[in-house]
């Protein structure tokens, strides 16, 4: 099976942006998570989106938002960036129904706010 | 917060020694999962220990976890220069909004050949 694959890989934005990620989980899995990953937060818990909802949502803004389509794939939108947004974004599928079970990462999207 | 914490930040130790890193968190937890980071990549699962379990083996890998002193320790023995990367340990808790999984800090490990 091929693995969680996000797209960009790099992104490079100006402040004020706005920006989209996409996440494809694998094949089947109907969970997808996304996390923050920077130097002084450690990894962040943004969201999780089951079967096209948004089933938890950690504790950000809402200029961070998501969304699920119906084939699992998920998109997140980061609006009016600003310089404390540039981190890794990390996309994680899972086979199971719940964050307990074992999350399949992809390899990220670096977003640097400039 | 309910974030896990790992011990030490930073590890170095020769190739063919073990390494072990430990993990506390504050809340009850249904399992907890240890994962590794290579540089800035994504993460890899390592193992999951459900709560009712006390030892997990995977490989060279050797998971502990005490739920009365809410804590989890990792052994990777026999390590490989390939084995260094940032490892951490993360947690999910059940609260009224919904569940999260909740990462550490994370134990960055240098193996040196």
């Amino acid at each position: 099976k091929a693995g969680v694959t996000q797209t960009p890989r790099y992104l490079i934005k100006t402040r004020g942006q706005q920006v989209t990620l996409s996440c494809s989980p694998i094949s089947g899995h109907r969970s997808v998570s996304w996390y923050q990953q920077t130097p002084g937060q450690g990894l962040q818990f943004l969201f999780e989106y089951f079967s096209e909802t948004q089933r938890n949502k950690g504790n950000f803004p809402g200029r961070f938002s998501g969304r699920q389509f119906s084939n699992s794939r998920s998109e997140m939108n980061v609006s009016t960036l600003e310089l404390g947004d540039s981190a890794l974004y990390l996309c994680a599928s899972s086979g199971g129904s719940t964050l307990s079970d074992e999350q399949y990462f992809g390899p990220g999207t670096r977003l640097t706010v400039t | 917060s309910q974030q896990g914490e790992e011990d030490p930040q930073a590890l170095s130790i020769q190739e063919g020694e073990n390494a072990t890193m430990n993990c506390s968190y504050k809340t009850s937890i249904n399992n907890l999962q240890w994962y590794r980071q290579n540089s800035g990549r994504g993460l890899v699962h390592l193992i999951l220990i459900r709560s009712n379990e006390r030892e997990k083996h995977s490989g060279r890998l050797r998971v502990t976890l005490d739920t009365s002193k809410k804590s989890s320790s990792l052994l990777i023995t026999a390590s490989r220069a390939a084995d260094t990367a940032s490892y951490f340990c993360a947690t999910d808790w059940i609260k009224a909004a919904g569940n999260k999984l909740t990462f550490g800090g994370g134990t960055r490990v240098l193996v040196k050949p």
